[in-house]
């Protein structure tokens, strides 16, 4: 069983819908929790970036933790043709060098 | 004002060859990774420096040999190359080696090993 979990997808909605993306983790050592998105043949970029359990909104993306669960989401408000990328979740302790544990990535699209 | 860039940012060989990636970044940062991304978009830390030394050290096939010149570059040699090494390859950079800290991304470096 791999640490991170995401569904690969191929996800597509319209546009305007509200996208919902998931991982599970097993390491409840996991404190931090990154989403990164990436656009086709580019490098993958921060969108968002929560510590612990809660909630985090930044414009049209939120963010949720749940560690009791192990379960980490991203919500996309109002999608735009432009959020069509592949988005992976990633995490860490911070315990030191601890390396960053990314998901697949689940690629979305969104249909005009 | 490109923050991380790698070159060449395509690169087909054959098996049995060496090839070196080259990273730069201009962030100021002290930490700077080597990632593998495969065809499942699939991407895993092979590894990191922090101020030109190494802290992060993958199981990795040896044929691959990182180094750090200095902190604004860490570059990739591959010996012998095989089949199962085409993959896009990415450097980032971060503050800091904790991994709370931003990691900024290169554009990649597409292998492919014919």
């Amino acid at each position: 069983q791999k640490e991170v979990e995401q569904d690969p997808g191929p996800l597509s909605v319209p546009e305007g819908a509200i996208v919902s993306l998931n991982c599970t983790y097993s390491n409840s050592a996991f404190q931090y929790f990154m989403w990164y998105r990436q656009y086709s043949r580019k490098g993958p970029e921060l969108l968002m970036y929560t510590y612990s359990s809660g909630n985090k909104e930044d414009g049209r993306f939120t963010a949720q933790v749940d560690k009791s669960s192990k379960y980490i989401s991203l919500f996309i408000r109002d999608s735009q043709p432009s959020d069509s990328a592949t988005y992976l979740c990633a995490m860490n302790s911070n315990f030191g060098n601890e390396k960053l544990t990314f998901g697949t990535g689940t690629r979305l699209t969104i249909i005009p | 004002d490109t923050a991380v860039s790698q070159t060449p940012k395509y690169l087909v060989t054959q098996m049995g060859n060496d090839k070196s990636i080259k990273c730069e970044q201009n962030l100021g940062h002290d930490t700077m990774y080597w990632y593998k991304q495969d065809s499942k978009k699939f991407l895993k830390i092979m590894f990191s420096y922090n101020n030109k030394e190494l802290i992060i050290n993958e199981t990795v096939p040896n044929r691959f040999s990182p180094k750090s010149p200095d902190k604004a570059h860490l570059n990739l040699h591959i010996n012998s190359l095989e089949l199962g090494d085409s993959a896009v390859y990415f450097c980032a950079s971060s503050q800091d080696p904790r991994g709370a800290y931003e990691q900024y991304f290169g554009p990649g470096t597409r292998l492919t090993v014919t």
